[in-house]
């Protein structure tokens, strides 16, 4: 069983591009978590998706930042003209089912960088 | 926001010595998980936590969850250059996971 996987696993952009950044679930799994974790930090959370829908993305920016999960297909997350500031390691991790007591897989990671 | 704190932020050791990091929280926990992050890698499950009082055991890893859930520790014995990494313990809302720092452990050969 293939674990979570993430393309790429490194992101080179200009200021001013967009960044597209896939995440493929365990097989099975039909919940989706983004995190972004700044370098010497712990992660951040982002969105919370399953197919079709989110959840909840209480800790997405408003501005540029945007997420999704089809029906067909990984999880995209997707960032509008990335700043400087976005540089960091973006993880995806899937769950078999939602709440507490549920233990997430993670993916190795999108490193961004903004130049 | 709830969030647990986690102590130390971080430790240096000498390869052999025994190591612990301990998180603590203002409000009962209903469990609680453990997460490791090597350098340059992602957060990898150890365990979960549920029952008041519960301990369990990895081989040389030791993992407690307080009387009053509000409190978890892990211990480890006799440590080696392959535990280096930056150990988690994520309050768990159900919709995510909220991380904090972490302690970051670093093993002297």
């Amino acid at each position: 069983n293939a674990g979570v996987m993430q393309n790429p696993r490194h992101l080179v952009r200009r200021r001013g591009q967009e960044a597209r950044l896939r995440c493929s679930p365990m097989k099975g799994h039909s919940h989706v978590y983004w995190y972004r974790q700044l370098p010497e930090e712990g992660l951040k959370f982002m969105v919370y998706l399953q197919k079709e829908n989110i959840i909840d993305e209480s800790g997405m920016p408003k501005e540029r930042f945007s997420a999704e999960f089809p029906k067909e297909g990984p999880s995209i997350l997707r960032i509008q003209q990335v700043v400087r500031g976005d540089s960091a390691a973006y993880f995806c991790a899937s769950s078999p089912t939602r709440g507490i007591g549920n233990e997430q897989f993670f993916g190795p990671g999108t490193r961004l960088t903004v130049l | 926001g709830q969030q647990v704190m986690q102590i130390p932020q971080y430790q240096h050791v000498q390869e052999g010595e025994d190591f612990t990091t301990y998180c603590n929280s203002s409000t009962t926990l209903s469990n609680i998980q453990w997460y490791k992050q090597r350098p340059g890698g992602h957060p990898v499950f150890l365990i979960q936590l549920v029952k008041s009082g519960e301990v369990k055991k990895q081989k040389r890893l030791t993992f407690q969850f307080g009387e009053a859930k509000k409190n978890s520790s892990l211990h480890i014995t006799a440590t080696q250059t392959t535990d280096v990494g930056t150990y988690f313990c994520p309050f768990n809302a159900g919709n995510m996971l909220t991380f904090g720092g972490g302690t970051r452990l670093m093993v002297k050969p």
